[in-house]
């Protein structure tokens, strides 16, 4: 059972536009969420991250939602340049059993045509 | 600084063979975790290493296994190598709090793509 679900396989965008990647969840536990970017052939580098006592954390160009009753978090982008053409992967945290578990989404292609 | 490195980035293996992957986290961390990454699947958490005990473990079956070094790098091992093993194998490290924490970020190295045949 997929507890992390990024439901959008891939996106594409016009530069200078908005790009939202959405992701949902179904674990009532998790209290932390966070966004890792991924270029072919680079491990996942972390973006953006936010804690389940807030809705919302900014940071640059990149703002993440967090809407606790609904189960969903998105990312923002903007406004999204070619540099950002990269996989985006949702991820989730839970305590237990005494350490934290990172659940990761399965991913979302962003291509951002200029 | 460096970053994580793993080595070798590229493996192919035969069913039924062995393999062990290496990593090095960077320079000052002692906690290291490990990803698979399948397309199917996504990213899923293998286990993690802090202080040469596992902290943590995923859902995985035994024939996957690691160890971490006094020197924090850590090696896992797949023992009677399956076809649905070929993946991009991930390690990450953090300075040696609770990975998955709020208080530490995670940095990935660039995978071992594991192929079998």
């Amino acid at each position: 059972d997929q507890q992390v679900k990024q439901n959008s396989p891939s996106l594409s965008v016009q530069e200078g536009r908005i790009s939202i990647l959405n992701c949902d969840y179904t674990n009532s536990m998790f209290d932390y969420f966070l966004w890792y970017k991924k270029y072919p052939a680079e491990g996942p580098t972390f973006l953006i991250s936010i804690s389940s006592i807030k809705d919302k954390n900014e940071d640059g160009r990149f703002t993440v939602f967090l809407n606790k009753s609904a189960k969903h978090l998105s990312l923002h982008i903007v406004p999204s340049q070619p540099g950002d053409s990269a996989v985006y992967f949702c991820a989730a945290s839970a305590y237990g059993a005494g350490s934290y578990q990172l659940t990761f989404g399965k991913g979302t292609k962003l291509s951002v045509i200029p | 600084k460096a970053g994580v490195t793993q080595t070798p980035r590229y493996l192919i293996k035969t069913r039924g063979q062995q393999v062990t992957l290496s990593c090095s986290p960077i320079s000052g961390h002692r906690s290291v975790s490990w990803y698979q990454q399948t397309p199917g699947q996504g990213l899923q958490f293998l286990f993690e290493y802090f202080s040469e005990t596992q902290r943590n473990k995923g859902n995985f079956p035994g024939r996957f296994s690691g160890r971490q070094f006094s020197n924090s790098r850590s090696e896992m091992n797949v023992s009677t190598l399956e076809l649905g093993d070929s993946a991009l194998y991930l390690c990450a490290s953090s300075l040696g709090g609770l990975a998955g924490s709020m208080q530490e970020t995670q940095y990935f190295g660039p995978g071992t793509r594991l192929l079998v045949l």
